[in-house]
């Protein structure tokens, strides 16, 4: 089956980057995401890659797809104490109708 | 654009009760929605996949009696957990995704607190 792992806690100081790591094992992902969860709520979805993608750049968000790896990253720059929050990536693939599996979930604190 | 309004936020009730859960996609049509179920500090865990006029596709260890899931219009879907008792407490996420695309992704309600007492 698949397994998404991420580590569990980062901690940065505010305006330094942030970089959250995600490791999978299903070679058959089509896309991957990031989703950010504030304090007894939902997932904000952030971005998400195609799979034939390594690079995807949105404002503070950089994501880095290393396929052969497995491997799948976030960089969030300029972190601010807003960006303090969990952090999940999930992998979906077409086969599995495209559901999402999800990562354990990183918790970042953006200290002053 | 690609709101999902979750309700109710927050659930206290007796053993024994019933309690329905909505997820309505505000801005757009959901043919699919999901439900999950997230324990402290913990990811989430799909539940079942939910398909607008048909059953409900459940995930191994759930049971459908339990978690009854009705998807009677595009942009609605409900939870209904049957005579919950307190290991039933979690939290209840549910998301939608837009259209029949399956590469659109999903977007997610802010979730239900459920305890049972």
């Amino acid at each position: 089956g698949e397994d998404v792992e991420q580590s569990l806690f980062l901690s940065v100081r505010e305006g330094d980057s942030s970089v959250i790591n995600c490791t999978y094992t299903d070679s058959s992902s089509t896309y991957l995401y990031w989703y950010k969860q504030e304090p007894g709520a939902g997932l904000q979805l952030l971005t998400y890659i195609f799979s034939n993608m390594d690079m995807k750049q949105d404002q503070r968000l950089t994501v880095l797809l290393n396929k052969k790896d497995k491997h799948l990253s976030l960089r969030i720059a300029d972190t601010q104490t807003g960006d303090s929050a969990i952090y999940f990536c999930a992998e979906s693939f077409t086969g599995g109708g495209n559901k999402l599996t999800f990562g354990t979930g990183t918790q970042l604190k953006v200290e002053l | 654009g690609a709101v999902v309004s979750q309700h109710p936020s927050r659930v206290i009730c007796k053993s024994g009760t019933s309690v329905k859960i909505e997820c309505r996609s505000l801005d757009f049509q959901a043919t699919t929605m999901f439900w999950y179920r997230q324990f402290p500090k913990q990811s989430l865990m799909l539940m079942a996949t939910s398909n607008e006029g048909s059953k409900a596709t459940y995930e191994q260890g759930v049971e459908k009696d339990k978690f009854l899931i009705n998807h009677a219009s595009l942009t609605l879907s409900t939870l209904t957990v049957t005579s919950a008792h307190p290991e039933d407490s979690s939290f209840y996420i549910c998301s939608a995704r837009e259209g029949i695309n399956l590469n659109q992704p999903q977007h997610f309600g802010d979730g239900t607190r459920l305890s049972i007492l």
